[in-house]
């Protein structure tokens, strides 16, 4: 059965901390692994990783795959706190196109 | 980029009514649309895969006389909560991807607040 697996499940930090997130998935047939953060509402996409070790970077954020090691991360610096949020991974595994989701993790940036 | 549009974006009902929330794909065409439902404070569970033309894929556990699906064109799926309960309150979010584009990501509609009272 896939799995994908978040850690840690929450965080606290201060603003200006840097965190990292990470994500272990166990699939057949891995197409991509997906980045996503949720608010009060449903997910907005972050990024797209199919390729091991190639970083991508959206301003403050970035986020790498290993594909040997089948694990991401993903990188936040300098958190301000409207990145306090639910982060998804999700793993495209082209069984139908269905994405299989982590439990997330809760990141909460404090003043 | 790709967008979805979901609605109603929340809704209240009394127990033993039925609700249909819609999900659309502005502009692209989705053959294939996912229904996925989300408990506070869980991750996104996917109920179903809505096929244009075709009978929708249930996951196991998703009642598919309970939660109804259409997907009578390449922009437009529908869930019909049949005879809801409380225990059927939850967020429902719809995606879809564009298959012209085989590295579009999932998009996701807004979701749907569902209460049932």
């Amino acid at each position: 059965e896939d799995k994908v697996v978040q850690s840690p499940l929450s965080l606290v930090v201060h603003e200006g901390d840097t965190v990292t997130l990470n994500c272990s998935y166990e699939v057949t047939n891995f197409r991509s692994l997906l980045w996503y953060k949720q608010e009060k509402k449903a997910p907005t996409f972050l990024f797209m990783l199919t390729s091991s070790g190639i970083e991508k970077k959206s301003g403050r954020l970035s986020s790498i795959l290993d594909k040997k090691e089948l694990f991401s991360i993903l990188n936040i610096t300098a958190t301000q706190t409207g990145d306090s949020a639910v982060y998804l991974c999700a793993v495209d595994s082209n069984s139908g196109y269905a994405l299989n989701f982590g439990k997330g993790t809760s990141l909460l940036v404090t003043p | 980029g790709a967008v979805v549009s979901q609605h109603p974006s929340w809704v209240i009902c009394k127990s033993g009514t039925s609700v249909k929330i819609e999900c659309r794909s502005l502009d692209f065409q989705a053959t294939t649309m996912f229904w996925y439902r989300q408990f506070p404070k869980q991750s996104l569970m996917l109920m179903a895969t809505s096929n244009e033309g075709s009978k929708a894929t249930y996951e196991q556990g998703v009642e598919k006389d309970k939660f109804l699906i259409n997907h009578a064109s390449l922009t437009l799926s529908t869930l019909t909560v049949t005879s809801a309960h409380p225990e059927d309150s939850s967020f429902y979010i719809c995606s879809a991807r564009d298959l012209t584009d085989y590295n579009s990501p999932l998009h996701f509609g807004n979701g749907t607040r569902l209460t049932v009272t």
